[in-house]
C-alpha cells in the first residue's frame, strides 16, 4: 500500500539553528499535512498544503508542496526549545468512498540550549 | 469548545480483560477516527466513522470494535486484551473527508 517516508528519522540541533525535513511518497497526493506531536500529547496540525508548488508559512515554519506532488518539505527557522517533538507528514488516500489519512513515521527533533 | 476528549488517560489491563476507550467531540464533526501509535512509529488507522450509525475498518481493525450511536461519541472496544494491543490510542475528528483532523490527547494502554 501507499506509505510516506520521512527523513531524517531524528535530529539533534542547537537552539537557533534552522531545521529541514522532508516527506516522500511513490504515489501522488493532492493534499499534504504537517503535524507536530509534543511529548505525551496528540498530534496538532501545523500547516496544510493543497496545491502543487504551494509554499505556506506559519510563524517560523514554512512548508512546501512539491511540484511532482510526491513530496513535501518542512523548514523551521531559528529553532527554540519548544520546537522539540515529533513532526509527522500526512496525506489523504481514497479507500472505498472515503479519504483516509496515512501518516509518515515521523521526524524526532531535539533542541539543545 | 473542548475539542476532542478521551478517557481514560492511562490504563493497565490483564490479558483477556475487556475495556472501552471513550472519545467525544463537541465540534459537530461527521468524521471520526481511531488510531494506534506504537513506540517510535507513526499512526495506524483502526476504525473510522463517516457519521452516526456508519463505521468501517481501517488498516489494523483486528481485536477491536466500534460503534457510533451519536455524532459526538465514538467508543473503541477491546474484547480480549492481548499484549500486542499495548499502545497509545488516539481519537480524531474532522468536518469533511479531506479535512484536517483534530486529535484527542490519547489513551495509554498497557496489557500485561
Amino acid at each position: 500500500g501507499q506509505q510516506l517516508n520521512q527523513s531524517p528519522q531524528s535530529m539533534f540541533i542547537q537552539e537557533g539553528e534552522d531545521v529541514s525535513m522532508n516527506c516522500t511518497s511513490s504515489s501522488i497526493f493532492n493534499t499534504w499535512l504537517w503535524y507536530k506531536q509534543d511529548p505525551g500529547e496528540g498530534p496538532v496540525l501545523l500547516i496544510a498544503l493543497y496545491k502543487a508548488g504551494e509554499l505556506t508559512s506559519n510563524g517560523r515554519l514554512t512548508a512546501q508542496f512539491g511540484i511532482t506532488r510526491k513530496d513535501s518539505f518542512l523548514n523551521i527557522s531559528a529553532s527554540i526549545p519548544s520546537d522539540v517533538g515529533i513532526y509527522f507528514c500526512a496525506g489523504p488516500v481514497l479507500k472505498g468512498n472515503t479519504d483516509k489519512l496515512i501518516f509518515g513515521t515521523g521526524t524526532r527533533l531535539q533542541v539543545f540550549p | 469548545n473542548a475539542g476532542v476528549t478521551q478517557t481514560p488517560k492511562f490504563r493497565i489491563l490483564k490479558i483477556g480483560q475487556s475495556m472501552t476507550l471513550q472519545c467525544t467531540q463537541d465540534m459537530n464533526h461527521n468524521y471520526m477516527y481511531w488510531y494506534r501509535q506504537d513506540p517510535g512509529m507513526g499512526l495506524k488507522l483502526i476504525y473510522y466513522s463517516v457519521g452516526a450509525g456508519i463505521t468501517d475498518k481501517g488498516e489494523v481493525p483486528n481485536g477491536y470494535n466500534v460503534s457510533r450511536s451519536t455524532t459526538e461519541d465514538f467508543p473503541l472496544r477491546l474484547e480480549l486484551a492481548a499484549p500486542s494491543q499495548t499502545s497509545v490510542y488516539f481519537c480524531a475528528s474532522s468536518p469533511w473527508t479531506e479535512g484536517t483532523q483534530y486529535f484527542g490527547p490519547g489513551t495509554r494502554l498497557l496489557v500485561l
